[in-house]
């Protein structure tokens, strides 16, 4: 597609319940983040993969978030089991890579995850 | 490792006034500077980059920012701002690794 589209765009869940986001990078973007935003916070690192290689997990706040990417395409974050503190907006972003740092990363829109 | 600080939560400015917002940055190396407008319920947009060369780098929507090493600043300016500026801005450097580190974002509300 022509933007990262990602889905849903919200999702109220109970808490102690699992939920899986999605994100579509943008063809041929070989790097993918996804970043967790709460309200009137920054933006936090969460994963970041690139092409086939082991992914960067070192974001990832507990062993209750995992996410999976299938080559260089679609991407899923999954939060089980899901608390109060999980609510936030999370953004998934692409590029192309290229050296460290030196390529703009393309934002989704994000999905908004609230936990009642 | 890569820092960024954006010292202004909020910044209040009055529709047709001038603009700079705050960066300051931590990379040991030269670094790969970004700044990126968020309206609000959208995800993230780039304004402008520094890579290398000129200091003084223009951007989308009258924006424009100047890399100052020595005092480890990368600030957003805008001589006239609108009332549809805004949002959101955050401010991210790379160079250290491929993942970008952001600020935590400033705020700028316009008055008409």
């Amino acid at each position: 597609g022509a933007g990262v589209s990602q889905s849903p765009s919200n999702k109220v869940t109970e808490k102690g319940k699992d939920v899986e986001l999605r994100c579509d990078p943008i063809s041929g973007h070989t790097a993918l983040y996804w970043y967790r935003q709460r309200l009137g916070q920054g933006l936090e690192f969460l994963i970041y993969f690139q092409g086939n290689s082991a992914p960067d997990k070192s974001g990832l706040p507990s062993d209750r978030f995992s996410a999976e990417r299938t080559g260089e395409s679609v991407s899923t974050l999954t939060i089980q089991r899901t608390q109060q503190e999980d609510s936030a907006v999370y953004l998934c972003a692409s590029s192309s890579r290229g050296m460290k740092g030196n390529t703009e990363a393309f934002f989704g829109q994000g999905t908004r995850l609230t936990v009642v | 490792a890569q820092s960024v600080t954006q010292p202004d939560i909020h910044i209040t400015v009055s529709e047709g006034a001038s603009l700079e917002l705050r960066c300051n940055y931590s990379y040991g190396a030269t670094p790969y500077l970004f700044w990126y407008v968020q309206s609000p319920g959208q995800g993230l947009q780039l304004l402008l980059k520094y890579f290398s060369g000129d200091t003084l780098v223009q951007g989308i929507k009258g924006f424009e920012a100047e890399f100052k090493r020595s005092q480890s600043s990368f600030n957003l300016r805008k001589p006239s701002v609108h009332w549809s500026d805004a949002a959101e801005y955050f401010c991210a450097v790379g160079g250290g690794s491929y993942i970008p580190t952001f600020g935590r974002g400033t705020s700028l509300i316009v008055h008409p």
